[in-house]
């Protein structure tokens, strides 16, 4: 069964430093997002990306993010200059249509020192 | 907030007992649908019910969706001890993208 990939799973860095979250969404899917969770408190929803352009974005994702999907292939989240608060663990998740099912990858875990 | 409410927040319950986790949320929707997580870890979708929809079943899982009150329930049959996980009542609003979520039902089925 096709499934959501996300690398890495885990990543260190000092605070400042630029990261790049990868993600394979499901192949034929055309809806992508990220989310995050902050270790003990709920899912966030960060941007949707849609038709090769942002679609929707919360308040969280300030001038420090950007999205990009480079290729046919990979979904990738930025984050310009870390923080410390920036921790979380971050979910990519693609579907297929408008407002339905959003699959899961398995996340990456950030840590901002 | 548009955040859904699930309820109980945790609940335990011996293997082999039903386990019934409610949602409660506060705008139109389209659909809900609901998510487990292990231990902070990946989030896995279990179902999903449209608007037009009271009752919906998928093997051990049976949800239903009443719109006049904004509620949902998710009922898990003959519940094992694999089925530990936070459980997710999920939902966008009208003409959104994002899915939003509560803080979750934590279920512990004991062996």
């Amino acid at each position: 069964e096709p499934e959501v990939t996300q690398t890495p799973s885990h990543q260190v860095t000092q605070m400042g430093q630029e990261v790049i979250l990868r993600c394979v969404p499901i192949s034929n899917h055309l809806y992508f997002y990220w989310y995050r969770q902050i270790l003990g408190q709920k899912v966030e929803f960060l941007v949707s990306f849609y038709n090769n352009e942002i679609s929707e974005k919360s308040e969280i994702f300030d001038d420090q993010f950007s999205v990009e999907r480079p290729d046919g292939s990979n979904f990738t989240l930025k984050i310009r200059s870390t923080k410390l608060e920036d921790s979380a663990m971050y979910f990519c998740a693609s579907g297929q249509g408008f407002q339905e099912t959003q699959y899961f990858g398995p996340g990456t875990r950030l840590l901002v020192l | 907030s548009q955040q859904g409410e699930e309820d109980p927040q945790a609940l335990s319950i011996q293997e082999g007992e039903n386990a019934t986790m409610n949602c409660s949320y506060k705008t139109s929707i389209n659909n809900l649908q609901w998510y487990r997580q292990n231990s902070g870890r990946g989030l896995v979708h279990l179902i999903l019910i449209r608007s037009n929809e009271r009752e919906k079943h998928s093997g051990r899982l049976r949800v239903t969706l009443d719109t006049s009150k904004k509620s949902s329930s998710l009922l898990i049959t003959a519940s094992r001890a694999a089925d530990t996980a936070s459980y997710f009542c999920v939902y966008s609003g009208a003409g959104s993208y994002q899915l939003t979520f509560g803080k979750g039902t934590k279920l512990s089925v004991i062996p």
